[in-house]
């Protein structure tokens, strides 16, 4: 059974510090990988994917790398602003359907808090 | 502005109550999913839907029950038979292209007064 974790449970950084969440599970078949951020009370919304073919994806001063083999993935925020303060939360997709619904396994996610 | 929508954002039961939870869609996907979050922890799959008049248990279906007569609603079901309902519900739902995202309602929050 695919089981999805993410180590710090809490991180609390300065303003400014470029910083590493991650995000690991323990069956490397798997089709892809979702980085999403919650903030308090709301739905997630979804930052990156990865396909399984992949190595890295980046938007804006985000950046996420998969390594299946060894059961990896990390999401780099370059430049952390106090707004960057929310949960994020991974999520890997195990397999591809053909009628296309995915059932994603998540982690517990890392709530990140950014100090001005 | 294509999106999903739930409704209602807060939501009261008594106890031995059913109450149903609204989701809809209008971004012309045809998979649909209902989670359960609780606090401090991640998401558990209660029911999904491929297409029109099917629907699948996720790993946690007792207790719920959903319907799927529209390719835009997507009807969660929380009856008395779930004995530990207080939690926030999130809807989602994904498309057929390669990319397969996940995109997500804003949640409904749950609680058993």
């Amino acid at each position: 059974k695919q089981e999805v974790t993410q180590i710090p449970a809490a991180l609390s950084v300065p303003e400014g510090e470029n910083l590493v969440l991650n995000c690991s599970f323990t069956d490397s078949a798997i089709y892809n990988l979702q980085w999403f951020r919650q903030d308090p009370g709301k739905g997630l919304t979804s930052l990156l994917l990865i396909q399984s073919s992949q190595r890295e994806q980046t938007s804006g001063r985000l950046n996420a790398s998969l390594d299946k083999s060894s059961g990896r993935s990390t999401l780099y925020i370059a430049a952390s602003q106090p707004g960057d303060s929310a949960t994020y939360l991974c999520a890997v997709n195990p397999h591809l359907s053909i009628q296309g619904a995915q059932k994603l396994v998540f982690g517990q996610g890392t709530r990140l808090t950014i100090n001005p | 502005d294509g999106g999903i929508t739930q409704s209602p954002k807060y939501l009261f039961r008594k106890e031995g109550q059913n109450v149903t939870l609204s989701c809809e869609q209008n971004l012309n996907h045809d998979a649909m999913y209902w989670y359960r979050q609780d606090p401090g922890q991640g998401l558990r799959l209660i029911y999904y839907s491929q297409i029109v008049n099917d629907f699948q248990k996720g790993d946690i279906a007792e207790g719920y029950s959903v319907s799927r007569e529209k390719k835009e609603s997507f009807p969660l079901t929380v009856t008395s038979a779930q004995k530990n309902p207080t939690a926030f519900y999130l809807c989602a739902s994904s498309g057929r292209a390669l990319r397969n995202e996940q995109f997500f309602g804003p949640g409904t929050r749950l609680t058993v007064l």
